[in-house]
């Protein structure tokens, strides 16, 4: 299983685009790499998924370089709203049995 | 679609006392999973159900057993409750073979004290 690692915490402003880093080095070559947010007091929720390059949807873009070692997320001028923990999470649920939740960075918005 | 349901929302035990959690989703999910949530701490996986019939240990299975009797529940067995698992108990499911294979749907949680 691919191990991650993601800052512990970040702060931003609202309206802000902010990035969040994570690392993966042992990253397999069928892994996906998957981000979710949680709210306090809520399970957490599938925000993005993607293997190469670039991935954007409503709420999120994901960027993934060439060697596939790390990725960034990428929120678009944040809100309020987005203050939450967001997981990076690395693998391929229909080949592999167990995903891991690392511990997530927290992301601080401030007025 | 109700997704996944957990019950109870909350409970409050005393040590050596066994609970079973509940959790059922209706989207025909074949895969199922338990994980706890310590404070200010990620989620760390439990047991899991790759399909009814089919279970296997996470990270973290001492103390807790599972069944998959149906593709559409799962529960959560404490067996003989200690202070240790105080923790919030998510349950979430997830359609292996769709495009989002790793999309899983979460439960609103059971926050579950041990006295």
């Amino acid at each position: 299983l691919a191990k991650t690692t993601q800052p512990i915490s970040m702060d931003s402003y609202e309206g802000q685009e902010v990035n969040i880093t994570c690392s993966h080095n042992n990253i397999a070559t069928n892994d996906y790499i998957t981000w979710y947010q949680q709210f306090p007091s809520q399970g957490p929720r599938f925000i993005i998924q993607g293997y190469k390059t670039k991935v954007t949807n409503e709420v999120a873009s994901l960027f993934i370089p060439a060697d596939r070692k790390s990725s960034t997320l990428s929120l678009p001028r944040v809100s309020l709203s987005d203050t939450a923990v967001y997981y990076c999470l690395v693998g391929d649920m229909n080949r592999d049995d167990k995903i891991i939740f690392g511990k997530g960075t927290r992301l601080h918005i401030l007025p | 679609n109700a997704g996944v349901t957990q019950t109870p929302k909350f409970q409050v035990l005393k040590t050596g006392q066994s609970m079973t959690l509940q959790c059922a989703q209706d989207m025909n999910h074949e895969y199922m999973s338990w994980y706890r949530q310590d404070p200010g701490m990620g989620l760390r996986l439990i047991h899991y159900s790759v399909g009814a019939g089919i279970t296997d240990q996470g990270e973290v299975p001492n103390g807790y057993n599972v069944s998959r009797s149906t593709t559409e529940d799962f529960p959560l067995r404490l067996l003989s409750a200690a202070p240790s698992q105080t923790s919030v108990y998510f349950c979430a499911s997830t359609k292996r073979s769709s495009q989002r294979s790793n999309e899983q749907f979460f439960g609103p949680g059971t926050r579950l004290t041990v006295l």
